[in-house]
């Protein structure tokens, strides 16, 4: 199984500043990296596929870059609704064997 | 606009068998594009992938739950579901469907259902 680790635990952060999460995998995992974002008592939103990649709708404030076993998640101005846990998600393997990393609170400083 | 609606009991007792069903409304379970599949989350705690199933109904498991799950798509009524049996109180939290891209990314999520197992 490939272990999905990430930090730090919580970060404090302020509306406006650049914060950057990290994710990092057990393995090489190419760029096969998602990232989610879930406020209290809402399922996940998917923010970022291809570690690079986001859906329509998703701000531009949000990027992601890595390769490998090392991966980011840079908010470029936090706003205060992205205070929330952010989790990122391996998929490398077929058939599939998906893990989540235990997630990121942000929170505010 | 597609959107996924759990449904199924709140509460269980040890050894009951969990049976859980994902209404998908504004697409199609016989996508051949995307995959269906839960996901859960004890309480305070993180996610795990349970499984997934492609229109075709070959059905891929986390191998931690593989001798307790079964998943299965049912086209005539637009759902899939989710069996999980000998529930225990580790089993409880939320429960949540969604719809993969290509079977490995999770971009459409229910609302969730949250399961309590108690005696």
């Amino acid at each position: 199984e490939i272990v999905v680790t990430q930090s730090p635990a919580t970060l404090s952060g302020s509306p406006g500043e650049r914060v950057t999460l990290s994710c990092r995998a057990s393995q090489d995992i190419s760029i096969n990296l998602a990232w989610y974002q879930q406020k209290p008592g809402q399922a996940p939103r998917l923010l970022i596929y291809g570690t690079s990649t986001r859906p329509t709708g998703i701000p531009t404030r949000f990027s992601g870059s890595g390769s490998g076993t090392d991966f980011t998640l840079t908010i470029s101005s936090l706003q205060s609704e992205d205070f929330a846990v952010y989790y990122c998600q391996q998929y490398k393997n077929w058939p599939p064997h998906l893990t989540f990393g235990p997630g990121t609170k942000v929170d505010v400083k | 606009q597609l959107q996924l609606q759990e449904s199924g009991p709140g509460l269980m007792r040890p050894s009951e068998t969990l049976s859980l069903t994902c209404s998908v409304s504004g697409g199609s379970v016989s996508s051949k594009t995307h995959h269906w599949g839960w996901a859960r989350q004890p309480p305070g705690k993180g996610l795990e992938w349970i499984g997934s199933i492609p229109y075709s109904g070959a059905t891929y498991i986390n191998p931690s739950l593989e001798s307790r799950v079964t998943i299965s798509v049912d086209t005539a009524n637009n759902l899939f579901s989710l069996r999980l049996t000998s529930v225990t109180a580790a089993d409880t939290g939320a429960y949540y469907c969604a719809r993969l891209l290509q079977g490995d990314v999770l971009d459409i999520w229910g609302q969730g259902t949250l399961v309590t197992v108690s005696s």
